[in-house]
């Protein structure tokens, strides 16, 4: 049974462009969250989604969105990339959005 | 801010010896979760407690939580070297999910 998957593992990307980062939870969860990981910080949320709706929102600017799609995958937008969105983003699954949730493995994003 | 906070932020410890870390949060919760994570990799959940239990134990780990003081702490053990990790707490507040910053902990041979 495949856990969550997340592609791609490592991006680099120039200061202003868009980035979409893609995460497929494990088969039955319908919640899906989203989450920033700078160096030696514990991960920041950035939004939960359930049942394809936004069920939360971290503190980050309107530059990052999400979706999640009928299948229950989602991807993570950011757009005009600033070098201080490096980090690893990560994605978590769960059944519920009150439940214990399952990481991928992450993908490490670079601006330069 | 409603992050919660591990103590120690590092932790060395000798194989064989029990490792505990301890988290304080800020407000009222429904649940507390424990995950620790790899070489800032993914995370692994642990342990799920909700605000009306006070211990739970899987394996080798017990997780106790203290509503009246706002904490928790995460105790592991007979400490195996692959327990060299980082751990975390994570509370919900609303809808959000907030972990703190997490405990370093090393497993010295």
């Amino acid at each position: 049974d495949a856990g969550v998957t997340q592609s791609p593992t490592h991006l680099i990307k120039t200061r202003g462009q868009h980035v979409t980062l893609r995460c497929s939870p494990i088969s039955g969860h319908k919640s899906v969250s989203w989450y920033q990981q700078v160096l030696g910080q514990g991960p920041q949320f950035i939004f939960q989604y359930y049942e394809k709706e936004e069920r939360g929102r971290g503190n980050f600017p309107d530059r990052f969105s999400a979706r999640q799609f009928p299948n229950y995958s989602s991807e993570l937008n950011v757009n005009a990339l600033l070098l201080g969105d490096s980090a690893l983003y990560l994605c978590a699954s769960s059944t519920g959005p009150v439940q214990g949730s399952f990481f991928g493995q992450g993908t490490r994003l670079t601006v330069v | 801010s409603q992050q919660g906070e591990e103590d120690p932020q590092a932790l060395s410890i000798q194989e064989g010896e029990n490792a505990t870390m301890n988290c304080s949060y800020k407000t009222s919760i429904n649940n507390l979760q424990w995950y620790r994570q790899n070489s800032g990799r993914g995370l692994v959940h642990l342990i799920l407690i909700r605000s009306n239990e006070r211990e739970k134990h899987s394996g080798r780990l017990r997780v106790t939580l203290d509503t009246s003081k706002k904490s928790s702490s995460l105790l592991i053990t007979a400490s195996r070297a692959a327990d060299t990790a980082s751990y975390f707490c994570a509370t919900d507040w609303g809808d959000k999910i907030i972990f703190g910053k997490g405990t370093r902990l090393h497993i010295l041979p």
